[in-house]
């Protein structure tokens, strides 16, 4: 990504295994929220997004689970690939009436051949 | 369909300056967000407008100003230009309140 954070945390992972990331919300008011893929020298990337009303929702090789109890969303990669590599960022919207994404720290993710 | 498109791509000012930014969001959307990416504060929420109209507003100075032109299209300026100011600016667009963002490649803005 564009220079995320000198300590971002990074994910090694072997080409063809599954990757988790994980990140953790702060505002139980949250009610939609959204992974971002963002390589480096472009904006994020859409990947998938999950409403409060469900607990995982499934796309193309990823999958994103939400746990309200313990605010806490995760990322499921299947079969990771080296295009997978970026850094990876969730987010939760808190517009009362609008579009205003909290964003968390960011998870870089390698992906060794 | 078209993708968001900013410009510039690349902006090099000095302290005390000021810069105008451009975001053309995807057609039919007529929402417009602003976030400043750096390396020490991630991913921060500048503004939001839709339908013209500053909807929502982020913990930023001032110095941070924005509008919406009727066609969706927005500009964000920063007035007297600080060297912390260097950051990503990045903008999205979506159809509506709480619809999926889109972003576009951003700014990179130095001030030297």
């Amino acid at each position: 990504g564009e220079s995320v954070g000198l300590h971002l945390p990074t994910l090694s992972v072997q080409e063809g295994d599954n990757s988790i990331i994980n990140c953790a919300y702060s505002n139980s008011a949250s009610d939609y929220f959204i992974w971002y893929k963002q390589e480096s020298g472009k904006g994020p990337q859409f990947i998938i997004d999950i409403r409060s009303n469900m607990d995982k929702r499934q796309g193309q090789r990823v999958t994103v689970l939400l746990n309200k109890t313990v605010k806490h969303l995760s990322l499921q990669i299947a079969a990771t690939q080296p295009g997978d590599s970026a850094v990876y960022f969730c987010a939760e919207n808190r517009g009362n009436a609008g579009n205003m994404l909290t964003f968390g720290g960011g998870t870089r993710l390698m992906v060794k051949p | 369909k078209a993708g968001v498109t900013q410009t510039p791509r690349y902006l090099i000012k000095t302290r005390g300056q000021q810069v105008t930014l451009s975001c053309s969001p995807i057609s039919g959307h007529r929402s417009v967000s602003w976030y400043q990416q750096t390396p020490g504060q991630g991913l921060q929420f500048l503004f939001e407008y839709f339908s013209e109209t500053q909807r929502n507003k982020g913990n930023f100075p001032g110095r941070f100003s924005g509008r919406q032109f009727s066609n969706s299209r927005s500009e964000m300026n920063v007035s007297t230009l600080e060297l912390g100011d260097s950051a990503l600016y990045l903008c999205a667009s979506s159809q509506g309140a709480g619809d999926t963002q889109y972003f576009g490649p951003g700014t990179r803005l130095t001030v030297l």
